[in-house]
Formats: C-alpha cells, structure tokens, sequence
C-alpha cells in the first residue's frame, strides 16, 4: 500500500516554456503533499508543502510566481515550472502523508515517487 | 531550522563486509526515516524509525531520540546496496533530509 505515482519520469523543454509535474496517491487519500528538488550529488530540499484545497507553502527562497503548485482533490497535487530556465534543471520529487481516517490524524512515514528529471536546453 | 549530519560522507566496502551508518540531529524529532537511494533516483523507504529498533534482514536500524541519533547497520553487504543512504527527520509538519552517506560496495 501507499503508492505515490509521478509522471513524467523525465522531460526536456526549451528555454521559456512551462512544464507540469503530476504526483498522485494511488492507494490512499493525501491531505499534504511535499515537493522536494535534488541538484546533483545533493541533499534533498524541501521547496513546498502542498495542501488540499489551499494555497501551498514555500519555503524560504523558493518562487511561488515560478513554481506553481495545485493540490485540487485528495489524491492529486500538480507543479508547474513556469518559464523555465537552464538553472530550474533539476531532479523533482514529491511525497505524500496519509490521511488515517480513523483516527483523524496524519500517519508519520512519507512516501515518495520515483521523481521527474527536468532538463531545460 | 534543525540540522541533520549523517557521516560518514563517503564508503567504500568490500562485498561481504558490515557498516554502521550514523544520523546526528539537532533537536526533538517527531518522525525519523531511512532511504536508500539508488541510481536511478528512486528513493527506497528502508526504516520509519522514530525510536527503538528494527530489523529488515540485512538491515536494521536504532533510533535513540533522547540522545538524538540514529544508526543504520548493514551486514554482509552486496554490490547491490550501493547508492546513497539518506536519513530524513520529521520536524513539525516537514521531514528535513540529511546530505547523505554515499556507499559503494566492491566485489
């Protein structure tokens, strides 16, 4: 269980276009979802946390005009590189916390997908 | 923010060989993670590790919160354990990552 799916895997885009980012819970309902970018030979860093139904949260210097998040249902949280450059190119990974129904809480482990490759030429 | 320094940085194991992996942290942590991340990117969720001990066959992993660390222990290591060995703490609602362990396992 708690399957994170993202799509794409990788892209390549040109220099002032945007590129969308899906990351989805296939098995489980995600009130919060994290996107984190990792630069090569680099820590993960977390860039925002996601919240259905509510603007998302950036972390300190991270664009919110450029990376545009949406977490619109349950299971489905999006973000889009808007005008991206050759500096944006990166490796994007997000994870999801499970929402217990039972007990109204949010379970602790985070669970990741496979990440995006982002390449901007 | 909370600090998370695992070490050592970089290892290098012959095949068969055992490590001990270590995670320092700064302060009171609600969550405590292990990952594997292997070449293509994918992290691997090995341990949720907030405290106590935990065995997955080769592997396993201690948590002592109250001294705040963690140490991830791998036995008769193989060439396929290679990659980097991330610890990821839960502070509040965030799970901050450290910078990693790097392993390469010869045969």
């Amino acid at each position: 269980g708690a399957v994170v799916s993202q799509h794409p895997s990788w892209v390549i885009c040109k220099s002032g276009t945007s590129v969308k980012i899906e990351c989805r819970s296939l098995d489980f309902q995600a009130t919060t979802m994290f996107w984190y970018r990792q630069f090569p030979k680099q820590s993960l860093m977390l860039m925002a946390t996601s919240n259905e139904g509510s603007k998302a949260t950036y972390e300190q210097g991270v664009e919110k005009d450029k990376f545009l998040i949406n977490h619109a249902s349950l299971t489905l949280s999006t973000l889009t590189v808007t005008s991206a450059h050759p500096e944006d190119s990166s490796f994007y990974i997000c994870s999801a916390r499970a929402w217990d129904s039972l007990s109204k809480a949010l379970t602790s482990p985070l669970h990741f997908g496979n990440g995006t490759r982002l390449t901007v030429t | 923010g909370i600090q998370v320094e695992q070490s050592p940085p970089d290892l290098i194991l012959q095949e068969g060989a055992n490590s001990t992996l270590r995670c320092n942290f700064s302060d009171s942590v609600n969550n405590l993670q292990w990952f594997h991340q292997n070449p293509w990117g994918q992290l691997i969720n090995l341990f949720y590790i907030p405290s106590g001990t935990k065995q997955n066959g080769r592997l396993s992993a201690t948590t002592v919160a109250t001294e705040r660390y963690s140490l991830l222990y791998i036995s008769s290591s193989q060439t396929t354990d290679s990659g980097v060995y991330f610890c990821a703490v839960g502070y509040g609602n965030k799970l901050v990552f450290g910078a990693g362990t790097i392993l390469r396992v010869k045969s």
